[in-house]
């Protein structure tokens, strides 16, 4: 079976600042995608980067970046100039296909807290 | 605007009543998803669709049920056999087997 583990569970950065969240994950398969997800006090849990396993290049998006080390089954998430509504829990996830069905499996989150 | 929906935002259940959750998607998504939210845990996978008039268990199953009869919509009734239904549940949907999952907005769910 594949776990996610969000070793941090607590983090506060502030305002401007780059905060680095942590993930590994452990599986064998070799075929597979990962998520960070962010869920705000609204409790709508949002995409925020999505890394596919067979590219090596590392994903983007704006002030969002991942350190992707597929050996070390590593997947940290990077906030650059950090901004109040960061402010959220961020969920890693690992997704493979599984028996014909999409089978994701959610870490336990890190509540950031960006502070002005 | 596309999007998925949940209804209602909070729902409140007396013990040995049946409710159920509303899910609706106007994406066009074949794969439908429900999960289950609790404090200091990740995400829990209740049951999921791929197509109409198709469903599987998930890993947390017991106590509830769904159906799919429209691509657009998938109910999640929590019957009264599920001994602690308190909790956030979230729907999920996407186009196939390697599409990102995009969520709803949630119910909270409340056993009085």
């Amino acid at each position: 079976a594949q776990t996610v583990t969000q070793s941090q569970p607590e983090m506060s950065v502030q305002e401007a600042e780059t905060v680095t969240l942590s993930c590994t994950y452990d599986t064998s398969e070799n075929n597979y995608y990962l998520f960070w997800y962010k869920q705000p006090p609204s409790r709508q849990m949002i995409l925020v980067i999505r890394q596919e396993a067979y590219k090596q290049q590392n994903a983007t998006e704006n002030r969002f970046s991942v350190n992707f080390q597929k050996a070390a089954k590593s997947f940290s998430l990077k906030i650059s100039d950090s901004q109040l509504g960061d402010t959220a829990m961020y969920f890693c996830a690992f997704m493979m296909n599984s028996g014909g069905y999409q089978k994701v499996t959610f870490g336990i989150g890190t509540k950031l807290q960006v502070i002005p | 605007d596309g999007g998925i929906t949940q209804s209602p935002k909070y729902l409140f259940r007396k013990e040995g009543q049946n409710v159920t959750l509303s899910c609706e998607q106007n994406l066009n998504h074949d794969a439908m998803y429900w999960y289950r939210q609790d404090p200091g845990q990740g995400l829990r996978l209740i049951y999921y669709s791929q197509i109409v008039n198709d469903f599987q268990k998930g890993d947390i199953a017991e106590g509830y049920s769904v159906s799919r009869e429209k691509k657009e919509s998938f109910p999640l009734t929590v019957t009264s056999a599920q001994k602690n239904p308190t909790a956030f549940y979230l729907c999920a949907s996407n186009l196939g087997f390697t599409d990102t999952q995009y969520f709803g907005p949630g119910t909270r769910l409340t056993v009085l």
